[in-house]
């Protein structure tokens, strides 16, 4: 069965910092990998995705993430933090090839300190 | 182009009374979810269609809950009895079947029993 794990349920950093938020899977198989954000008040938003090809896929607002075989990682980041990305992150995974639905990790809240 | 559109965005009732939740999802969207988000739990996948078909209430919490979907424009959800463990934010979601992991989510009900 596949998991999620988000380390760390809450992340501040400061307006123009590095944002890096953690993601690492568990897949019997190669799976698809997928973040979301979600702003109050609102659903989920998709942020980028990785299914196959280049390891390093870039989304919207100037998020990016790699995916990590070897580590079984998915890490987000951001280089310069705006205030407008202060939201909830969730990552989530799908076996690829599979049928079954997305699993979420249980979220990492962003705050954004002027 | 529309996204999708939920209703009621709130809802406050009092134990025991039934409530219904309605969702729109995108045209030409062929697969729905239903999810509830809370505190505790966070991100739970209680049923998902395909097809206007249930295909996989797992996650439905009781007999309480129930969904449909009579044609490919509109699902509900509903809760009779309803009870205050079944506060939350409830939302739904829709996605193309070719496109797994892609989720498009509503703004969410947020359901209050009292």
């Amino acid at each position: 069965a596949q998991s999620v794990t988000q380390l760390g349920s809450h992340v501040s950093v400061s307006e123009g910092a590095l944002v890096l938020l953690r993601c690492n899977y568990s897949s019997s198989v190669p799976p698809y990998l997928f973040w979301y954000v979600q702003y109050p008040n609102q659903g989920l938003q998709l942020l980028l995705k990785y299914t196959t090809g280049a390891t390093l896929v870039k989304g919207i607002n100037g998020f990016e993430a790699e995916f990590k075989k070897s580590e079984t990682s998915f890490h987000l980041t951001k280089p310069s933090a705006h205030m407008s990305d202060a939201a909830e992150y969730f990552c989530a995974v799908i076996p690829s090839g599979s049928a079954r639905q997305l699993t979420f990790g249980s979220g990492t809240q962003l705050t954004v300190l002027p | 182009d529309a996204g999708v559109i939920q209703s009621p965005r709130h809802e406050v009732t009092e134990m025991g009374q039934e409530v219904t939740l309605r969702c729109k999802p995108i045209s030409g969207h062929n697969s729905l979810f239903w999810y509830r988000q809370t505190m505790m739990r966070g991100l739970e996948l209680l049923i998902y269609f395909n097809n206007n078909v249930p295909i996989d209430d797992s996650g439905m919490p009781e007999d309480r809950f129930s969904a449909k979907m009579p044609n490919a424009s509109f699902s509900t959800l509903k809760i009779q009895p309803s009870e205050p463990r079944d506060s939350a934010v409830y939302f739904c979601a829709s996605r193309r079947s070719a496109r797994a992991g892609e989720l498009f989510f509503g703004e969410g009900s947020r359901l209050t029993v009292l």
